[in-house]
């Protein structure tokens, strides 16, 4: 079975700071997301990385596929209140096989 | 947004009731799933579907079982509800690119209470 690690698994800073979160594997990925969820909603999509140390940016929040695509990290720079939520990295196995998440991260961003 | 939606939204039921979740998509994607969300786990596949009539388990199925007679629903049972099964349910939907990259698109959930 193929599991995904998050960590950390809580982090609570305040506005303006920088945070990194990690997702980890020992299975290599065809493609990993990243999705945030707020309470009450379902998950929704932030990125997909697919190549081995691919790096993306989304305005503020950038993301690393590693290179030997078993992990990815995202890093949000001057976290806001509205970045408040639960962060969840989704591997893909490979061709017909279903999607494998992580625990999540639940950020907290203080005003 | 994938079209998606999930009723109810929020039940309550007691242990023993049968309980049957709705999925429905307005964008004919072949694939649907069944996930719950339980503190700690993340999202945990309970089955999933591949067209109609063509279901499958995934890693949580032991008490669910799933139907899908039409393209557009994907109804997810509970034939005895137990208290284990108190968990938040989503509805997912995947889209595949011309490079064969798969997307999952989420329902908004379902709040189970079982008593």
């Amino acid at each position: 079975t193929q599991l995904l690690e998050q960590s950390p698994q809580f982090l609570s800073i305040q506005e303006g700071e920088n945070l990194t979160v990690y997702c980890n594997s020992s299975s290599v990925f065809s493609s990993l997301q990243w999705y945030r969820q707020e309470p009450g909603e379902g998950p929704v999509l932030l990125v997909t990385v697919v190549t081995g140390g691919e790096v993306k940016k989304l305005k503020r929040l950038t993301f690393q596929f590693g290179d030997a695509r078993k992990d990815s990290s995202l890093h949000i720079t001057a976290a806001q209140p509205g970045d408040t939520g639960l962060y969840l990295c989704a591997g893909a196995p490979g061709y017909g096989q279903n999607f494998v998440f992580g625990p999540g991260t639940r950020l907290s961003v203080l005003p | 947004d994938a079209g998606i939606t999930q009723s109810p939204r929020h039940k309550v039921t007691e242990t023993g009731t049968p309980v049957t979740l709705r999925c429905h998509q307005t964008e004919n994607h072949r694939y649907m799933y069944w996930y719950r969300q339980d503190p700690g786990h993340g999202l945990r596949l309970i089955h999933y579907s591949y067209g109609v009539k063509d279901t499958d388990k995934g890693e949580v199925s032991d008490g669910y079982s799933v139907s899908r007679s039409k393209t557009e629903d994907f109804l997810l049972t509970l034939e005895s509800a137990t208290s284990s099964q108190t968990s938040v349910y989503f509805c997912a939907i995947s889209e595949s690119s011309l490079a064969g990259l798969q997307t999952q698109y989420f329902g908004p959930g379902t709040r189970l209470l079982v008593l």
